[in-house]
């Protein structure tokens, strides 16, 4: 696609539930990063996938967090057992490769927990 | 680990005043180095990058940076703000090598342009 789009732009969800977060990366790019943006703080790394190699979960905050990317391309984020300080903008990039070449940014998805 | 501080939160700056804010990084080596912007409801948009070379990098709508390694900054300039860059910017630094290729970002700097 033109750009990198995610879905839903917004969702609230109650405690307790799970929520799937989606990414579409532009075409042909090999790297994808999931971020979190909380109100007035910076963009907290959260993972990284790289072609076939096994992603770097390193930023993932609890076991409650997981994510896949399927056939190289689309990626879900699904949080388990959302609580109100998952509430935050998830932000999804896209770049050609992994080696810091110009990440593209996704609009996010606004996630409330209510 | 690394680290980016951007010291001013909110900067007010009138339509047609020069700009800079500021961006500190702590790295072991020479990062590689990005400002991004972000308007209200929207992702982010790369305003420039600094891999190698000049120090004085040139980036979109008029952005410039400077990187001086001796003061770990990169600091984003603009000679003469329009009421449409009133938005956050973020810097970011990434590593040069190694697996890890996430960005670490500064906790951001909001501009707002007064008419």
């Amino acid at each position: 696609g033109a750009g990198v789009s995610q879905s839903p732009s917004n969702k609230v969800t109650e405690k307790g539930k799970d929520v799937e977060l989606r990414c579409d990366p532009i075409s042909g790019h090999t790297a994808l990063y999931w971020y979190r943006q909380s109100l007035g703080q910076g963009l907290e790394f959260l993972i990284y996938f790289q072609g076939n190699s096994a992603p770097d979960k390193s930023g993932l905050p609890s076991d409650r967090f997981s994510a896949e990317r399927t056939g190289g391309s689309v990626s879900t984020l699904t949080i388990q057992r959302t609580q109100q300080e998952d509430s935050a903008v998830y932000l999804c990039a896209s770049s050609r490769t992994g080696s810091n070449t110009e990440a593209f940014f996704g609009q996010g998805t606004r996630l409330t927990v209510v | 680990a690394q680290s980016v501080t951007q010291p001013d939160i909110h900067i007010t700056v009138s339509e047609g005043a020069s700009l800079e804010l500021r961006c500190n990084y702590s790295y072991g080596a020479t990062p590689y180095l990005f400002w991004y912007v972000q308007s209200p409801g929207q992702g982010l948009q790369l305003l420039l990058k600094y891999f190698s070379g000049d120090t004085l990098v040139q980036g979109i709508k008029g952005f410039e940076a400077e990187f001086k390694r001796s003061q770990s900054s990169f600091n984003l300039r603009k000679p003469s703000v329009h009421w449409s860059d009133a938005a956050e910017y973020f810097c970011a630094v990434g590593p040069l090598s190694g697996s890890a290729r996430q960005l670490t970002f500064g906790s951001g700097t909001q501009l707002t342009v007064l008419p």
